[in-house]
């Protein structure tokens, strides 16, 4: 059972424009959301994150956005370079429980 | 300040042979997670330590796989025997809050 989703394997934008990279979880008891980014033979590196308190988190060209009602959340990155091609995947947990559930990831690719 | 370290980071070995990760996590965070990532999958957590304590192993498969972190430092994953369905990347996370920071990982070959 796949508790979080990144339907979208992979993803192409122009230079400059939005990325926006999306995941829908099922478990409704996850409350905090993160998003990890990851190079080739690399670790994930976190990027940003969001508590189910809130439903929106900046930091400089990302921004997470989170829909409870729908179970879903999505990062934007204003404007795109061509550093932010890699693989992003989101993950989230439970309250008091540290484990994170991933998913599948999605593979963004900025076009010069 | 230094981040997550691993080693070795790529290892070949053929099956039935036993295999050993090492971890060294952030100055100062007391929780170290060891993870699996299957090719085209996100992580998935093996075992979660607070300081020497492993609090969560339900995900370690116990017939092979073990893990130790003696002195709530450093970290030792170990495989015996390996199959070749091991064959993954192993990646070491460190937390003192609800962020985890993750190490390059160990690329695992098993022939």
């Amino acid at each position: 059972d796949q508790q979080v989703k990144q339907n979208s394997p992979s993803l192409s934008v122009q230079e400059g424009r939005i990325s926006i990279l999306n995941c829908d979880y099922t478990n409704s008891m996850f409350d905090y959301f993160l998003w990890y980014k990851k190079y080739p033979a690399e670790g994930p590196t976190f990027l940003i994150s969001i508590s189910s308190i809130k439903d929106k988190n900046e930091d400089g060209r990302f921004t997470v956005f989170l829909n409870k009602s729908a179970k879903h959340l999505s990062l934007h990155i204003v404007p795109s370079q061509p550093g932010d091609s890699a693989v992003y995947f989101c993950a989230a947990s439970l309250f008091g429980n540290e484990k994170l559930t991933f998913g599948t990831g999605t593979r963004l690719t900025i076009i010069p | 300040e230094a981040g997550v370290v691993q080693s070795p980071r790529y290892k070949i070995i053929e099956k039935k042979q036993p295999v050993a990760f090492w971890c060294n996590p952030i100055s100062g965070h007391n929780t170290l997670y060891w993870y699996l990532q299957n090719l085209g999958q996100g992580p998935e957590l093996l075992i979660r330590y607070e300081n020497e304590e492993a609090v969560d192993d339900s995900q370690l498969p116990k017939d092979r796989f073990s893990a130790e972190r003696l002195k709530g430092v450093d970290s030792t994953l170990k495989i015996q025997p390996a199959e070749l369905g091991d064959s993954a990347v192993y990646l070491c996370a460190s937390s003192r809050g609800e962020t985890q920071y993750f190490g390059p990982g160990t690329r695992l070959l098993v022939l």
